[in-house]
């Protein structure tokens, strides 16, 4: 398995533009997780889904963000429009559910390093 | 309070030493404990878990947990200059949900 792919790995864009970042988690594992990364504020979880649905927007720091998870294979995040504070590492995870041993261990992909300018 | 809260450091330890990295969490429920290794400019990799009270040996690695006191630690024997990097704890709450908090993470110098 090629583990959780990310894309983009680095991102600069301007303020005001429209980021889209990409996931794709580890075949089989039906919760995916968004992260993201800063100096000040540690690794926040943003959204959570379970079997491609939304169970917890709670961290999605306000409406400029959304996600989206329209198969078992691709996620998306989006920021429209994006803003400097936006800038640092969104990474996204999978793992799988239940009650076995393992369960809720997370693989995180390489990570999308964004900068807005 | 954070919910899940470590020692930013950095903790400096000479090689060879045992490195000791602490974690405690505020949700008395929480179930399920995690260790996660990052390299600088790297993504966060699982060292272990731990479900239980008392101890949990991998390698060089041991994770403790005392689920009363609301404590997990990480301790690493025989540090090597390649365990100098950030630990992170998480921790999975009482929701019935697979959702994992993270602490700011405690970063690691061994020194040779």
């Amino acid at each position: 398995d090629a583990g959780v792919i990310q894309s983009p790995r680095h991102e600069v864009t301007e303020m005001g533009q429209e980021v889209t970042l990409r996931c794709k988690p580890i075949s089989g594992h039906n919760s995916l997780f968004w992260y993201r990364q800063t100096m000040m504020r540690g690794l926040e979880l943003l959204i959570y889904f379970n079997n491609n649905v939304p169970i917890d927007d709670s961290g999605m720091p306000e409406d400029r963000f959304s996600a989206k998870m329209p198969n078992a294979s691709f996620s998306t995040l989006k920021i429209q429009p994006s803003e400097p504070r936006d800038s640092a590492v969104y990474f996204c995870a999978s793992s799988p559910t239940g009650t076995a041993s393992g369960a809720n261990v997370l693989t995180f992909g390489a990570g999308s390093r964004l900068t807005v300018l | 309070q954070k919910e899940v809260e470590q020692n930013s450091g950095p903790l400096s330890v000479p090689e060879g030493a045992i490195a000791s990295l602490n974690c405690t969490y505020s949700d008395r429920g929480s179930q399920s404990f995690f260790w996660y290794r990052q390299y600088s400019g790297k993504s966060p990799e699982l060292i272990m878990f731990i479900y239980s009270n008392g101890d949990k040996e991998d390698g060089r690695f041991t994770a403790q947990l005392n689920k009363a006191s609301q404590y997990v630690s990480l301790l690493i024997r025989d540090s090597q200059p390649s365990d100098s990097a950030t630990y992170l704890c998480a921790v999975k709450g009482s929701s019935n949900t697979g959702k994992l908090i993270f602490g700011q993470g405690t970063t690691l110098q061994v020194k040779p």
